[in-house]
């Protein structure tokens, strides 16, 4: 595609449900990031994927996130017995993950748990 | 671990005149990257410019430039001749090698170009 997408756009959910959310990287990207955003912060890493595999998931804060890429491009986040503290946007990036290639985001997710 | 610092949480500067936003990062590595992202209220991040460390030269992109000291483990963005359009959160980010890391973030610099 042309760019990243992610969708939903925005989300708003009750406290304690479970929440999928989905990122379409760039075609042929083979790196894919997961980043959390908090209002006024910079990207938080949550969890990198090359290829199919988690190559490093130290981001992810509890075991209530957890993250899939089965096919080697689409992505999903989900996130189970959501909580207030998880209100967030949430970043979705790819890159081609050879040298120095830069990231390139999506518009990101605005979760928002009530 | 790798941190990125960005001082100065705002910054305003007038229409066509040139600003600078601070980046200083912690690292024991010797070749890594550096970035520059642009994030307007669209929400979407955009690489303004970037910097390998094992080059002395400053990048320059268009209005775009970097002060790259690399002993000092700092990295500053110019902007020259800023337009209205510039008016956004400003985040300077690093990858330590080898490749397939994830980058660190800085917090942020939000950018007001006043008319």
């Amino acid at each position: 595609g042309a760019g990243v997408s992610q969708t939903p756009s925005n989300k708003v959910t009750e406290k304690g449900k479970y929440v999928e959310l989905r990122c379409d990287p760039i075609s042929g990207h083979t790196a894919l990031y997961w980043y959390r955003q908090s209002l006024g912060q910079g990207p938080e890493f949550l969890i990198y994927f090359q290829g199919t595999g988690a190559a490093d998931d130290s981001g992810l804060p509890n075991d209530r996130f957890f993250a899939v890429r089965p096919e080697g491009s689409v992505s999903t986040l989900k996130i189970q017995r959501t909580e207030r503290g998880d209100s967030a946007v949430y970043l979705c990036a790819s890159s081609s993950g050879t040298g120095a290639s830069p990231l390139h985001f999506g518009n990101g997710t605005r979760l928002t748990v009530t | 671990a790798q941190t990125v610092t960005q001082s100065q949480p705002e910054m305003s500067v007038q229409e066509a005149e040139t600003v600078t936003l601070s980046c200083t990062y912690d690292t024991s590595e010797n070749n890594y990257y550096l970035f520059w992202y642009k994030q307007p209220p669209s929400r979407q991040m955009i690489l303004v410019i970037r910097q390998e460390a094992y080059k002395q030269q400053n990048a320059t992109e268009n209005r775009f430039s970097v002060n790259f000291q690399k002993a000092a483990k700092s990295f500053s963005l110019k902007i020259s001749d800023s337009q209205l359009g510039d008016t956004a959160m400003y985040f300077c980010a690093f990858l330590p090698p080898p490749e397939g890391q994830n980058f660190v973030f800085g917090p942020g610099t939000r950018l007001s170009v006043l008319p």
